[in-house]
């Protein structure tokens, strides 16, 4: 058990719909990574959080937006869902966003769009 | 564009052998190379990492070996047992980008008993 927790485990939804992603970080942790895991793509970064600010962007799609609110849980929000939006989402966290810093990942959402 | 290339992209190893995965990378401002290890329905798990300055570090059964002119690394898995099949990834940690990880494609392993 890493100490990241995600919430739904599963969803199911249809295409057009919205989601939202939750993630829990470590006790202690100030980042938190989103990461896109998929069959075709394998494992993207999407984006970063360090302490409520964004930090960094990846391959994440303008339908897709996050934040992390002030109690350092982070949310992923994915809208206008497409059939290829179906892959495994993660979250990380770690210690701080710059330096040799190692990476915790949470169990993962798998979403499904039908 | 892949940044992080690994082979092989399956592996089948008996029991109590070696198990070599191979990674190599293009960006030399990458400073951190961790390995993850995930088991289905489960997320990636840091096994092992290493630091560009050093060119091995081994914890337990498992070792890195790290070639920072040819920037290439290795993960050997000593003794390789039925339990440690999963699928493992490389990565590199990128300090331009808030140290994301950029992950090579995963190799799945199976040990046979």
């Amino acid at each position: 058990d890493s100490g990241v927790t995600q919430t739904p485990k599963h969803l199911i939804t249809a295409t057009g719909q919205r989601v939202t992603l939750r993630c829990s970080p470590r006790s202690g942790d100030l980042s938190v990574y989103w990461y896109q895991q998929s069959l075709d793509q394998g494992l993207q970064f999407l984006i970063q959080y360090y302490n409520g600010e964004e930090r960094a962007k990846g391959n994440i799609l303008e339908r897709f937006s996050a934040q992390q609110f002030p109690d350092l849980h982070s949310e992923l929000n994915l809208s206008s869902l497409e059939l290829g939006d179906s892959a495994l989402y993660f979250c990380a966290s770690s210690v701080v966003g710059q330096g040799w810093n190692e990476q915790f990942f949470g169990p993962g959402t798998r979403l499904t769009v039908l | 564009q892949q940044q992080v290339k690994q082979s092989p992209q399956s592996l089948i190893v008996q029991k109590g052998g070696i198990s070599i995965i191979n990674c190599a990378y293009e960006n030399t401002a990458f400073d951190y190379f961790p390995w993850y290890q995930q088991f289905p329905g489960k997320g990636p798990a840091l096994l092992i990492a290493i630091r560009p300055d050093v060119s091995e570090k081994k914890e337990g059964r498992f070792t890195i070996s790290f070639n920072k002119s040819a920037k290439q690394f290795s993960l050997h898995i000593m003794d390789s047992q039925p339990g440690d099949s999963a699928t493992y990834f490389c990565a590199a940690s990128d300090p331009t980008g808030f140290q994301k990880l950029v992950f090579g494609t995963g190799t799945r392993l199976l040990v046979s008993p």
